[in-house]
């Protein structure tokens, strides 16, 4: 099936302890992208991705680091969470890079405390 | 900068009948997509429709449509014979140059029997 999957769905830390959420796509998609999603704010993208080693920043990459070693997983590492970084975080993907549907995972909501 | 507008925060509709949700955006691209997501309770983030905006006719999928007014940079879903499984936030969005989603910040759709 076709699909993008993050890890965890849930998850609860603390302020300052480091992690990463996974993402994963079996479509062999060349763009990828994180979100994050906030109560009357909608979507805003964080980093995004258009091949292998490339990476760019979104409207909101403060405090968070990606990755894109592999076309098919993109991570999306927060080195020191802070509370303000409580949301539900979208990985997507898309077969091109321009203007194409994007795909979403799950979700993964995040509190930090 | 890109932005997207969804002025109705909540709507709600009887069984089957039929109810459209407004979005308005701004761009001084002549090249665009336009989409309307479905995130239903579950919160999975699921394409509803999608619009080029070079095409003058409106796109179609089932018992969705949308009236897209370019000169107005207007794009509205509406949605016959709602049904309860309809029930969800509805985010209109929009993808600038490279593959960049712009959200509005969502319509809660609810349809009561």
């Amino acid at each position: 099936e076709a699909q993008v999957t993050q890890n965890p769905r849930y998850l609860i830390t603390v302020t300052g302890k480091k992690l990463t959420v996974t993402c994963s796509q079996n479509m062999n998609h060349e763009y990828m992208s994180w979100y994050r999603q906030d109560p009357g704010l909608g979507l805003r993208q964080i980093y995004y991705s258009m091949n292998v080693e490339v990476t760019d920043k979104g409207d909101v990459p403060e405090g968070y680091k990606v990755s894109r070693k592999e076309k098919r997983n993109f991570p999306l590492i927060l080195e020191s969470p802070s509370p303000n970084q409580t949301s539900l975080y979208f990985c997507a993907s898309s077969l091109g890079t321009s203007q194409e549907t994007q795909y979403f995972g799950p979700g993964t909501r995040l509190l930090v405390l | 900068a890109q932005t997207v507008t969804q002025s109705q925060p909540e709507m709600s509709v009887q069984e089957a009948e039929t109810v459209t949700l407004s979005c308005t955006y701004d761009t001084s691209e002549s090249n665009y997509y336009l989409f309307w997501y479905k995130q239903p309770p579950s919160r999975q983030m699921i394409l509803v429709i999608r619009q080029e905006a070079y095409k003058q006719q409106n796109a179609t999928e089932n018992r969705f449509s949308v009236n897209f007014q370019k000169a107005a940079k207007s794009f509205s879903l509406k949605i016959s014979d709602s049904q309860l499984g309809d029930t969800a936030m509805y985010f209109c969005a929009f993808a600038q140059y490279g593959n960049k989603l712009v959200f509005g910040a969502g319509t809660i759709l609810r349809v009561k029997s």
